[in-house]
């Protein structure tokens, strides 16, 4: 299966709740990042992932937190969900040299916390 | 931390014609990539020019790099109504396992 696939593309939830996004990495590709965009601004990095380990982290709080499996894929939680994480994340894969090919983002999963 | 920022925000063109958009960015880099973003959806990877590289062409995309300037821009010719979206640029520094993002160019070209 070729491309980035992301689970669930919506979700609503309580301020409080704890949310886990899900990600399946393009085929060959070892390396996933996650992304949050806020409605009207660019994507800020929050992590990556590299051979199951954390590999760079953007400025997010220790609630936001991460797995990698050994096939790839990848998951992102938030624990004690506030109204300002609602927001489109994206989830992006790419071989560990970004330099050629950059980076393949799936469509992301919108989550709104009410 | 360096950050691409677009120029200008908006822009409304009709069918046919070309369409211009800035990036300017602040620290040095490794290289700078163009997305392409529909209805809020996920990103479609553009194109991407090295830090060593000036110009590049990809279909009736142009992107220029000034690194001198610390700016790029990327040129879409003969506009399409598909082209219709949000433009970012992205900074990669090379060594830091990210990309840094614009706020973003919303180009409406009109049929």
């Amino acid at each position: 299966e070729t491309g980035v696939t992301q689970s669930p593309t919506h979700l609503i939830k309580t301020r409080g709740q704890q949310v886990t996004l899900r990600c399946s990495s393009q085929s060959g590709h070892n390396t996933v990042s996650w992304y949050q965009q806020a409605l009207g601004q660019g994507p800020q990095f929050i992590f990556q992932y590299y051979r199951e380990e954390e590999n760079g982290r953007g400025n997010f709080p220790p609630r936001f937190s991460g797995l990698q499996f050994p096939n790839y894929s990848s998951e992102l939680n938030v624990n004690a969900l506030e109204l300002d994480d609602s927001a489109l994340y994206l989830c992006a894969s790419s071989l560990p040299d970004t330099g050629i090919y950059g980076y393949t983002f799936g469509s992301g999963t919108r989550l709104t916390v009410v | 931390s360096q950050q691409g920022e677009e120029d200008p925000q908006a822009l409304s063109i009709q069918e046919g014609e070309n369409a211009t958009m800035n990036c300017s960015y602040k620290t040095s880099i490794n290289n700078l990539q163009w997305y392409r973003q529909n209805s809020g959806r996920g990103l479609v990877h553009l194109i991407l020019i090295r830090s060593n590289e000036r110009e590049k062409h990809s279909g009736r995309l142009r992107v220029t790099l000034d690194t001198s300037k610390k700016s790029s821009s990327l040129l879409i010719t003969a506009s399409r109504a598909a082209d219709t979206a949000s433009y970012f640029c992205a900074t990669d520094a090379g060594g830091n396992n990210r990309l840094a993002f614009g706020k973003g160019n919303q180009v409406v070209v009109i049929p």
